[in-house]
């Protein structure tokens, strides 16, 4: 099992619409969850963290996290065309010193 | 601006002649540390630093060096490349171990 799962996609949704993104984590004790957004050919760039169970809403952007049944969850709502991208889940799970495991990301696709 | 910048962007290279990548961030970050990015594998902690003259391997070390003799510069070293090193190369840093780590441009390497 991988130590943070997300489909690979694409997922493909039209403009206007809420795009779900989906991710799953095996260590139960992770304590802090990041949503990165990568452009083709670009670094990661955060897009929001979550460190507590429950919704954070930041602008069109809402991430769920649900530490019982291991997942956190991206929604982007009002989709537009430049949301399209990779979006990269991270963890940071006990130990390791800083790192962050990486899901192997979702590709967005927000069609016109 | 705050940043991290890598150098060079772009590298090709033959086996086994010595290379180095720079990093450098201007942020005060204690911790930085490298990645790998390869399709389908997604990102990888390669090396990572806690502080100056801390440095600890995280899940693909072989095959790389890294020194940190000043807080801000993370120079990756790969001693004798081989094509499977050939990949998207990335620096981060963060303010602390639970911080969001903010990822320099990446360094294109391919190896022959």
């Amino acid at each position: 099992q991988k130590e943070v799962e997300q489909n690979s996609g694409p997922l493909s949704v039209p403009e206007g619409a809420i795009a779900s993104l989906n991710c799953t984590y095996s260590d139960r004790g992770s304590q802090s969850f990041f949503w990165y957004r990568q452009y083709s050919g670009k670094s990661p760039e955060l897009i929001m963290f979550i460190y507590s169970n429950g919704d954070k809403e930041d602008g069109r952007f809402t991430a769920q996290l649900n530490k019982a049944s291991q997942y956190v969850s991206l929604l982007i709502r009002d989709s537009q065309p430049s949301d399209s991208a990779t979006y990269l889940c991270a963890v940071k799970m006990p130990g390791g010193g800083n790192k962050l495991t990486f899901g192997t990301g979702t590709q967005l696709k927000v069609e016109l | 601006e705050a940043q991290v910048t890598q150098n060079p962007r772009y590298l090709i290279t033959v086996t086994g002649k010595k290379l180095t990548v720079t990093c450098s961030q201007n942020m005060n970050h204690e911790y930085m540390s490298w990645y790998r990015q390869d399709p389908g594998l997604g990102l990888r902690q390669i090396y990572y630093s806690m502080n100056v003259e801390v440095t600890d391997k995280g899940d693909v070390p072989e095959g790389y060096k890294v020194s940190r003799k000043e807080k801000r510069n993370f120079p990756l070293i790969l001693e004798s490349p081989s094509p499977n090193q050939t990949s998207l190369y990335f620096c981060a840093s963060s303010p602390g171990l639970e911080n969001e780590q903010f990822f320099g441009p990446g360094t294109r390497l391919t190896v022959l």
